[in-house]
């Protein structure tokens, strides 16, 4: 079965550092993988999907993540935090009855 | 612009209340799903959906039950709300075919039953 894991709960960044968000996968097949974010009190909205296009994957707001099959890993990276950038992030792996596995979240601080 | 719509973004509702939670979706999607997220335990499927009237359970489907009549409209019913129902409850959509798009979601309903 098809999962992900997410590394760290909560992680608190200074406005204009690097936001780094890591998710691990576990998959014997490619996967298809997703990073969404939640802003307080809405539903969750598309950051940005791997297809298999390009192992660099640009998103919104800033946004990118890295494939890489080796480390089965799908990264999400933010050069410059904003404050705007204070969400939850959610890594996001289709299993193969198309049902989403959710990472446990990322909850992201930003401080002045 | 494509869109998941939940009926209501706050509900209050009584405990043995019978509860309804409307999702609907535009864009032809046969994969309806409903999950409640809690602090601490992320989002947890209740059911989902791959077809006009078939159903499938996800991993918490106690004190649940779901309906889809129609393609485009998918429900999730608290035969009697309990207090520990108190969650916000998403709902999402997506094509049949794994990652041949992403999931789209609601905005959530917000539950409190007192």
């Amino acid at each position: 079965a098809q999962s992900v894991t997410q590394l760290g709960s909560h992680v608190s960044v200074s406005e204009g550092a690097l936001v780094l968000l890591r998710c691990n996968y576990s998959s014997s097949v490619p996967p298809y993988l997703f990073w969404y974010v939640q802003y307080p009190n809405q539903g969750l909205q598309l950051l940005l999907k791997y297809t298999s296009a390009a192992t660099l994957v640009k998103g919104i707001n800033g946004f990118e993540a890295e494939f890489k099959k080796s480390e089965t890993s799908f990264h999400l990276t933010k050069p410059s935090a904003h404050m705007s950038d204070a969400a939850e992030y959610f890594c996001v792996v289709y299993d193969s009855w198309g049902k989403l596995q959710f990472g446990a979240g990322t909850q992201v601080v930003v401080t002045p | 612009d494509v869109k998941v719509t939940q009926s209501s973004r706050y509900l209050v509702k009584r405990t043995g209340e019978k509860v309804f939670l409307e999702c609907v979706q535009d864009m032809d999607h046969e994969n309806m799903f409903w999950y409640r997220q809690d602090p601490g335990l992320g989002l947890r499927l209740i059911y989902f959906s791959y077809d006009v009237k078939m159903k499938e359970k996800g991993d918490i489907p106690e004190g649940y039950s779901v309906s889809r009549e129609k393609k485009e409209r998918f429900s999730l019913i608290l035969e009697s709300a309990s207090t520990n129902q108190t969650s916000m409850y998403l709902c999402a959509s997506s094509l049949s075919v794994p990652g041949a798009t992403e999931a789209f979601f609601g905005q959530g309903t917000r539950l409190t039953v007192v």
